[in-house]
């Protein structure tokens, strides 16, 4: 597809449960970026990948949350022992670097459930 | 700390009339802003931008105005509609810096009255 892609759409987990969140960024898109939205909240950043130069983590909320890159493809959110305030819609988007007008394209989120 | 902040959570705007959202900042290494718009259940899509070179930026119905002195922006979107009712967030970035980060304001909902 065209767009940026998250899956699962939806995830259900049991506290103390691991989950990953997958994103496939639009093709040719050499920054990517994860962000969540908790019930009632604005979009908290979390993770910056750009290029090939060391991610910004700098929004991570503790170290049971991480995330990888491949290159420039597909990324993967990971939660360690999820925690029932890790529940939240978690977006990625993507954009492409090196022009003037560049915006991020946002995925349609997985909404994580942690019971 | 918050650095990009929404102060009204929600605003209601008669349709036709002019809807007026409003955005302030507070990093003044800002110097790209966008406006994005969220319907429920989707991922928040770009509607307009504006670099910090310029004051304006109008695409349609929908202006972007940046006040740099204020670090303050707003869209204005007129004449508003039905449609048009979904939660905005303002965003901005530090581009001279090197990164393409985005920080997120908090939202503000609005609600275009039939």
């Amino acid at each position: 597809g065209a767009g940026v892609s998250q899956s699962p759409s939806n995830k259900v987990t049991e506290k103390g449960k691991d989950v990953e969140l997958r994103c496939d960024p639009i093709s040719g898109h050499t920054a990517l970026y994860w962000y969540r939205q908790r019930l009632g909240q604005g979009l908290e950043f979390l993770i910056y990948f750009q290029g090939n130069s060391a991610p910004d983590k700098s929004g991570l909320p503790s170290d049971r949350f991480s995330a990888e890159r491949t290159g420039e493809s597909v990324s993967t959110l990971t939660i360690q022992r999820t925690q029932q305030e890790d529940s939240a819609v978690y977006l990625c988007a993507s954009s492409s670097q090196g022009s003037m007008n560049t915006e991020a394209f946002f995925g349609q989120g997985t909404r994580l459930t942690v019971v | 700390d918050q650095q990009v902040k929404q102060n009204s959570p929600s605003l209601s705007v008669q349709e036709g009339r002019i809807s007026i959202l409003n955005c302030d900042y507070t990093n003044s290494m800002f110097d790209y802003f966008l406006w994005y718009k969220k319907y429920p259940a989707e991922g928040p899509t770009f509607l307009i931008s504006i670099s910090s070179i310029k004051d304006k930026n109008e695409d349609g119905r929908f202006t972007v105005f940046l006040n740099k002195s204020a670090k303050h922006l707003s869209l204005h979107i007129v004449p508003s509609q039905p449609g048009d009712s979904a939660v905005y967030f303002c965003a901005a970035s530090a581009r001279a810096s090197g990164t393409y980060k985005y920080i997120f304001g908090t939202g503000t909902r609005l609600k275009v009255l039939a």
